[in-house]
């Protein structure tokens, strides 16, 4: 089955300790978004790759960023973790061409990150 | 800009009784409108959406919800709601001439026996 794949489910990193949360995806989608969501809060969109075209957020820290070698993968690398970091990080991709009506964003099952 | 309101951060309910979850948006221009649920350490799941058309949109698991453009509302009702619609749904929005997502803070349905 066509799917969005976030690896690891659980990730745990010290204070200040880089880390790297992986998104796949096989529904060959040409937009890939990271959403932020902390424990009963809406999700919070950090950025998003529109093909090769990268899009922060204005209120993104320095400390988040993303990378996106190919359609199928997309990174959020967290440069130094800091205890407010930790969240469920969902990643997303749809298939969006513009000028045409908005299309349904998949979501992955989320990386849960925990910063000690 | 624009903004979602969900009117009840908590919502519990008995098996088999009807369930309607608020939504209010805010926005200058026209939008799109989404429900999704969340079942515990998921990912997001779309419900149903408003593009255009018929005010009255039906989802799956027997969801459905009214735009009302006057009262710029999105409720999310069910007739009669299963142990299983335990989960938190969240009311979004999108600018139609954007594509992003703007949540809601969610709200949190228990269904009790």
């Amino acid at each position: 089955d066509a799917m969005v794949i976030q690896n690891p489910r659980y990730q745990v990193t010290q204070f200040g300790k880089p880390v790297t949360l992986s998104c796949s995806q096989t529904l060959n989608h040409n937009v890939m978004y990271w959403y932020q969501q902390k424990s009963s809060q809406a999700p919070k969109l950090l950025f998003h790759y529109y093909d090769k075209d990268f899009n922060n957020e204005a209120d993104t820290p320095d400390n988040f960023q993303s990378r996106r070698p190919n359609t199928s993968f997309c990174f959020l690398d967290i440069r130094s973790p800091g205890l407010g970091d930790a969240a469920m990080y969902l990643c997303a991709t749809s298939r969006d061409i513009r000028g045409l009506p908005y299309n349904e964003q998949f979501f992955g099952p989320g990386t849960r990150l925990t910063v000690l | 800009a624009q903004s979602v309101t969900q009117l009840d951060s908590q919502v519990p309910v008995f098996e088999e009784a009807p369930v309607e979850l608020r939504c209010n948006y805010s926005s200058s221009v026209s939008v799109y409108l989404f429900w999704h649920v969340q079942y515990p350490n998921q990912g997001l799941q779309l419900l149903l959406k408003y593009l255009s058309g018929s005010t009255l949109v039906k989802g799956i698991n027997g969801f459905e919800a009214e735009f009302n453009k006057s009262q710029t509302s999105f409720h999310l009702r069910k007739p009669s709601v299963h142990i299983s619609d335990t989960a938190e749904y969240f009311c979004a929005v999108s600018d139609r001439a954007d594509y992003k997502l703007s949540f809601g803070a969610g709200t949190t349905v228990t269904v009790r026996a």
